[in-house]
């Protein structure tokens, strides 16, 4: 069955410093990945999704993440955080079944950032 | 415009009330979902609608009752809840006759419910 791991719940971070939020998912075709953000008592936002071609994938926000099929990961980065970054961030794989697919979220990390 | 709007934002209720949350999307997205979210948890999926017809029930206990009205439009009736079901529901919506990994789910900010 397909699944995801964050190994990750929580993160701190000071401002400015580099990110990289760990993301590990278990798929047996290619998978589809994504990237979610949600602010406290928020939904989701989408941060960026692959489906094919490049591995490194560009989003929203200045973040970025790199698919890595031989690790089976699917990491965020971003260069310099910002103090607007704290949220909690989900992964998500898209899971075939039935008549329509669907997320399967990861448990998510919780990213404070101190000043 | 990108939002999906749900009313209302907090909703307490007993456990002998009938209630309902709303969903409402005019991005012309043909699937629709509700998500239970619990606290410090990911979204758990509860329900699919494509093309206003239910196309996934995860398991989901007979007092939640979905509808779909119409393409715009996704309600979730509340009926004799328990307060574990206290928890944050967000819908979603995203194009369906794609792969709907090829369209992104757009997310409403959720309604907060307590059941008490």
């Amino acid at each position: 069955a397909q699944s995801v791991t964050q190994p990750d719940i929580h993160i701190t971070v000071s401002e400015g410093a580099s990110l990289e939020l760990r993301c590990n998912y278990s798929y047996g075709a290619t998978p589809y990945l994504f990237w979610y953000v949600q602010s406290p008592g928020q939904g989701l936002q989408l941060l960026l999704k692959y489906f094919s071609g490049d591995t490194l994938v560009q989003g929203i926000k200045g973040f970025e993440a790199e698919f890595k099929r031989s690790q089976s990961s699917f990491n965020l980065r971003k260069p310099s955080v910002h103090w607007s970054d704290a949220a909690e961030y989900f992964c998500a794989v898209g899971s075939y079944g039935g008549a329509t697919n669907k997320l399967i979220f990861g448990t998510g990390t919780l990213l404070a950032v101190q000043p | 415009d990108t939002e999906v709007t749900q009313t209302p934002k907090h909703l307490v209720m007993g456990m002998t009330n009938k209630k309902s949350l709303k969903c409402e999307q005019h991005m012309g997205h043909r699937a629709m979902y509700w998500y239970k979210q619990k606290a410090k948890k990911p979204p758990e999926l509860m329900f699919v609608y494509s093309y206003e017809k239910l196309s996934i029930n995860e398991s989901v206990p007979s007092r939640f009752s979905p509808e779909c009205p119409n393409s715009s439009l996704l309600n979730l009736h509340l009926h004799a809840l328990q307060p574990e079901d206290s928890a944050l529901y967000l819908c979603a919506s995203s194009q369906e006759g794609l792969t709907i990994f090829e369209a992104e789910a757009f997310f409403g900010q959720g309604t907060r419910l307590t059941v008490v």
